[in-house]
């Protein structure tokens, strides 16, 4: 089945400094990656749209210049935390969707990243 | 606004069956997800139902009705290992995913 690997699957930064997460989809091409961000017994949250060759569509409330994203390739999409704050301590999550699937095909979820600011 | 409603948590015996339901309320419909979520890792895809009715796989079961906004995950002969959450996630118009909470399954022996 597709495969999505994201790295590192846990970071602890020090406030101030920053941290990228990469995403990468491994067996198929995804045109749309999709970042998200879930805290403690919470549900996923949509961070942004990630397009390949195009800039990230950022969901409401979320700082497009803190939470940089590029996806430089068909294949790879990175999360750069920038300035890293406590409260930025959560569980990152991409996905993709395979670009050759049907509209309505399931994502494809990477391990995730559990980051730790301190 | 659009809204996915299941229940918080709940609690099964090993060996039997459970019933998890959402309800829904979106802007338009293009299919429905379950996931199964273990604790401290990513979401993986159990069913898919955009049709009216119940999708079988193995021991877990999806309904649809769409009529209702509804939909049920059903787990039959419950093992420990299926203690997780179960996240229901419905397609808008805009095939945007709307996320329900999750619902936290707890198996006993």
């Amino acid at each position: 089945g597709a495969v999505v690997s994201q790295h590192p699957s846990w970071v602890i930064c020090k406030s101030g400094t920053s941290v990228k997460i990469e995403c990468r989809s491994l067996d198929f091409q995804a045109t749309t990656m999709f970042w998200y961000r879930q805290f403690p017994k919470q549900s996923l949250m949509l961070m942004a749209t990630s397009n390949e060759g195009s800039k990230a569509t950022y969901e409401q409330g979320v700082e497009k210049d803190k939470f940089l994203i590029n996806h430089a390739s068909l294949t790879l999409s990175t999360l750069t935390v920038t300035s890293a704050h406590p409260e930025d301590s959560s569980f990152y999550i991409c996905s993709a969707r395979d670009l050759g699937g049907a509209g309505n095909s399931p994502l494809h979820f990477g391990n995730g990243t559990r980051l730790t600011v301190t | 606004g659009q809204n996915i409603d299941q229940p918080t948590e709940m609690t099964a015996t090993e060996g039997a069956i459970v019933q998890i339901n959402c309800t829904y309320q979106t802007s338009g419909f293009n299919g429905l997800f379950w996931y199964q979520q273990h604790a401290g890792e990513a979401p993986t895809f159990l069913s898919y139902n955009v049709l009216d009715g119940l999708e079988e796989k193995g021991r877990f079961s999806s309904f649809l009705s769409r009529s209702k906004g509804y939909s049920y995950l059903l787990l039959k002969e419950l093992q420990m290992k299926d203690s997780a959450s179960y996240l229901c996630a419905v397609k808008d118009s805009n095939y945007q995913l709307i996320w329900g909470a999750g619902t936290k399954l707890i198996i006993k022996p």
